[in-house]
């Protein structure tokens, strides 16, 4: 079955750190993969996308690559702003049931500090 | 402008009582879902919806019902909300394919 595992959080960190949020997936097939984020009192807004192996999704100086042989779509920020600060999903799409439907992960809380 | 629109914002109620969320979007997406957010267990979708009459279970739809009489409406209904369905819930809806989800500001619930 589907299924996303993200790195668990809450993560701190000072502002012009560099952000890793691991995720890993198991799935049937190739999914499309996302990235996800959700600010306070808000609804999820799409981050970031990759719809093959060895895309590069990437958007606000965020990126991910899809790597097949790890199953593996790690979130990358080089230098983060207290404006960073959200929870991030991790999520894949369904084939069998359509594109649409994504698998979540279970969020990884970001907080960044001046 | 581009919206989905879930109301009630908050909602806290008693047990056994009928409730229904309501969900809109104006973008005229075909599928529209719904999913409930709990801490450590991230979203889980309830039900989904490809298009209108036309739906489906998702993960954990026990306890909850949906209809999609319209194209723009998809309202979620709690026949007798117990207290294990405390949550914050999210309406989503998308074009066809790999398009983004577009979600809701969301709705939370006590069920007391």
């Amino acid at each position: 079955g589907n299924s996303v595992t993200q790195m668990e959080g809450p993560v701190t960190l000072s502002e012009e750190a560099f952000l890793t949020i691991n995720c890993t997936y198991t799935a049937t097939g190739y999914p499309s993969l996302f990235w996800y984020v959700q600010y306070p009192g808000e609804g999820l807004q799409l981050l970031l996308k990759a719809t093959k192996a060895d895309d590069k999704g990437s958007n606000k100086g965020f990126e991910a690559t899809y790597r097949k042989e790890t199953t593996s779509f790690h979130l990358e920020k080089g230098s983060v702003q207290v404006s960073d600060s959200a929870v991030y999903f991790c999520a894949l799409s369904d084939l069998l049931t359509g594109a649409n439907n994504l698998f979540f992960g279970t969020g990884t809380r970001l907080t960044v500090i001046p | 402008e581009a919206q989905v629109t879930q109301n009630p914002r908050y909602l806290i109620t008693v047990t056994g009582k009928k409730l229904t969320v309501t969900c809109s979007q104006n973008m005229n997406h075909e599928y529209m879902s719904w999913y409930r957010q709990d801490p450590g267990l991230g979203l889980r979708q309830i039900y989904y919806s490809m298009n209108v009459e036309v739906t489906d279970k998702g993960d954990v739809p026990e306890g909850y019902k949906v209809s999609r009489k319209e194209k723009r409406n998809f309202p979620l209904i709690l026949e007798s909300p117990s207290p294990n369905q405390t949550s914050l819930y999210f309406c989503a809806s998308s074009s066809p394919g790999t398009s983004p989800l577009h979600f809701g500001n969301g709705t939370r619930l006590t069920v007391t």
